[in-house]
């Protein structure tokens, strides 16, 4: 069964950091694409990053192009974001889905980002 | 990066059938046949439940269909359930490894 466990979230200052991490199980890690995607609270979705099999290829929602890093440790089967200079509007439920191109075709059941003023 | 363009919320009885529209622009909905949607009840995730415009993932009743025309995508659902209650994204691959979403539509069974 295909698995993936977001964890990482929490209440932060305007301006402060976080490290989400993604666990999956149930597949072959390496051989997927994998992406960010986040849900502010009443909103829909909104793609954030996404990072290739090797890791060779990473690619951003423009708005947080210089503050959110994506990277992965295939040997671990997790996925990561990290998260700088975070604002009010970052304030939302970050999921980590699985890309099986060009579809996300499986998803975990998100973290809660929750940035304070 | 715009997001695609969703109506807020649509309704239908049971049994009746109900089309969400999607619209983007020729350089997403328009340029791409990787127009996705993907059904979401309260509190849980996503779950994808058209890929490709119009292909349906194993599992998935065939009462759930999609087409496009153009810059504008739809997601009709015949025969509708109670269990059809839920909200609704449209998504499609903007280039470069990008992607873009909707604004969701919630969808009522009456």
């Amino acid at each position: 069964e295909v698995q993936l466990v977001e964890s990482g979230g929490g209440l932060v200052q305007s301006g402060g950091s976080l490290r989400l991490s993604c666990v999956v199980s149930g597949f072959t890690f390496s051989d997927y694409w994998m992406s960010w995607v986040r849900q502010a609270p009443g909103k829909g979705l909104e793609w954030v990053a996404n990072i290739k099999q090797a890791g060779t290829e990473k690619n951003y929602l423009d708005s947080v192009k210089d503050r959110f890093t994506i990277s992965r440790d295939n040997a671990k089967s997790s996925l990561y974001l990290q998260i700088n200079s975070l604002r009010v509007e970052d304030t939302a439920v970050y999921y980590c889905a699985r890309v099986n191109w060009p579809r996300f075709d499986s998803w975990g059941r998100g973290t809660l980002v929750t940035v304070s003023s | 990066q715009s997001a695609l363009t969703q109506p807020p919320s649509v309704s239908g009885s049971p049994g009746q059938s109900v089309t969400i529209s999607c619209t983007g622009t020729s350089s997403d909905v328009g340029g791409y046949n990787y127009v996705s949607w993907y059904q979401q009840h309260p509190g849980k995730a996503p779950k994808v439940i058209i890929y490709d415009v119009s292909k349906r993932p194993s599992g998935v009743p065939d009462r759930f269909s999609g087409s496009k025309s153009g810059n504008t995508a739809s997601l009709t659902i015949s025969g509708l359930q109670a269990e059809d209650d839920a909200d609704y994204h449209c998504c499609s691959y903007a280039g470069s490894y990008t992607w873009v979403f909707g604004g969701g539509t919630k969808l009522t069974v009456l």
